[in-house]
């Protein structure tokens, strides 16, 4: 079966460092999400891309966050000055050919910023 | 309150049911997941079920859908210790963009 997969799983960066979390969606997806979770907390929407832009963004998706949908295959969250508040569990999604159609995520990158 | 909500634990014995309840104030959703994550792991999408629908079942899993009293339930006939995880409901408010609840730790005991 086809499957979301991220890469790398733990990420380890010093604060103010800028992170790339990379995915790659299932092949004919057409919608690409970010969530995240904090240990032990919710698992948050930050940002969904259709159509190679940002289609709808959290309060939580600031200037410090971008994304990116470098080729065909790719797509990356991009933290440009990561905080000690970055630290959590980054998962990609991605869903078939509708807006509706049910989100399939990957394992996660556990991203710990020192 | 939360948007989504979920008991935060359950604790069941191998072999019995075990239903996981969720509620939740947008009713707008065409569709509504459940997602299973074990230790250490992703989000597993285990079933979903459309609005228009009042239950659905796949295999030892039963769905039930209350939309007057916005009420969800998962039940999980039989269940194993392989079952043990966390137990997210999830549903779209407003746009098409999930909101997960905080999650329903499934504890089997032997």
């Amino acid at each position: 079966e086809p499957e979301v997969t991220q890469t790398p799983s733990h990420q380890v960066t010093q604060m103010g460092q800028e992170v790339i979390l990379r995915c790659v969606p299932i092949s004919n997806h057409l919608y690409f999400y970010w969530y995240r979770q904090i240990l032990g907390q919710k698992v948050e929407f930050l940002v969904s891309f259709y159509n190679n832009e940002i289609s709808e963004k959290s309060e939580i998706f600031d200037d410090q966050f971008s994304v990116e949908r470098p080729d065909g295959s790719n797509f990356t969250l991009k933290i440009r000055s990561t905080k000690l508040e970055d630290s959590a569990m980054y998962f990609c999604a991605s869903s078939g050919g509708s807006a509706d159609s049910p989100l399939h995520f990957g394992n996660g990158t556990r991203l710990t910023v020192t | 309150g939360e948007d989504v909500e979920q008991s935060l634990f359950l604790s069941v014995r191998e072999g019995d049911s075990s239903v996981i309840n969720c509620t939740y104030t947008d009713s707008s959703s065409t569709y509504l997941y459940w997602y299973k994550q074990e230790p250490g792991a992703g989000l597993q999408l285990l079933t979903y079920i459309f609005s228009n629908m009042d239950m659905k079942q796949d295999q030892r899993l039963t769905v039930l859908l209350n939309k007057k009293d916005k009420h969800l339930s998962l039940r999980i006939a039989d269940t194993q210790t392989g079952d043990s995880a966390i137990y997210f409901c999830a549903l779209p408010r407003g746009s098409y963009i999930p909101t997960f609840g905080r999650g329903t730790s499934l504890i089997v005991h032997p």
